[in-house]
């Protein structure tokens, strides 16, 4: 199947740093990527949808202003954690959307834990 | 808005049995898909099923295979000759179909933890 990578896998900062996470579509084109967070034992949980070349549409709850999403390129999204504190701390989950493909199918990057002390 | 509703938070199966997990979603659209991702430890999301809704047959994948009652909204996934590396977070999710944007975003049910014994 197609593969996503989000990067970095793991990541530790001090509250009030910025942290960036990308997820890039390596064999097809994605018009569109989704972001997700999860906390343990529990579902994913919609944060944002992000189409190539327009802002990004979030769901209700979410500070759009902390989490700033980029989708520059049809392979390339970032997600931008702005002034992170512990309450963010969390497991965060990108999937991009194979339009091309003839099954419509969701690819998932293998997710960035990330620590706020 | 559609819901997806998974009733079995845990499961548990003996290796090389089979197992059923249960799903149920609700929905006004006619069309739509249906997948079974799976999460193991590492977390990482793979797709384990998809089902078309306006495909009358049950999807199946080697061992994984479904049962997609459209009318009780109801879809099932059938584990066969389960093995150690089966288990894993077992995540239901539904799709609109011809949507755009934000609608073609998946909805989760909360997921059944599914332990396979020795």
């Amino acid at each position: 199947g197609a593969v996503v990578s989000q990067h970095p896998s793991w990541v530790i900062c001090k509250s009030g740093t910025s942290v960036k996470i990308e997820c890039r579509s390596l064999d097809f084109q994605a018009t569109t990527m989704f972001w997700y967070r999860q906390f343990p034992k529990q579902s994913l949980m919609l944060m944002a949808t992000s189409n190539e070349g327009s802002k990004a549409t979030y769901e209700q709850g979410v500070e759009k202003d902390k989490f700033l999403i980029n989708h520059a390129s049809l392979t390339l999204s970032t997600l931008t954690v702005t002034s992170a504190h512990p309450e963010d701390s969390s497991f965060y989950i990108c999937s991009a959307r194979d339009g091309g493909g003839a099954k419509n199918i969701q690819y998932f990057g293998a997710g960035t834990r990330l620590s706020v002390l | 808005a559609q819901t997806v509703t998974q009733s079995q938070p845990e499961m548990s199966v003996q290796e090389a049995e089979t197992v059923t997990l249960s799903c149920t979603y609700d929905t006004s659209e006619s069309d739509y898909y249906l997948f079974w991702y799976k999460q193991p430890p590492s977390r990482q999301m793979i797709l384990v099923i998809r089902q078309e809704a306006y495909k009358q047959q049950n999807a199946t994948e080697n061992r994984f295979s479904v049962n997609f009652q459209k009318a009780a909204k109801s879809f099932s996934l059938k584990i066969s000759d389960s093995q150690l590396g089966d288990a894993a977070m077992y995540f239901c999710a539904y799709r609109r179909a011809f949507s755009s944007g934000s609608a073609r975003q998946l909805t989760f049910g909360s997921g059944t933890q599914l332990t396979v014994l020795p």
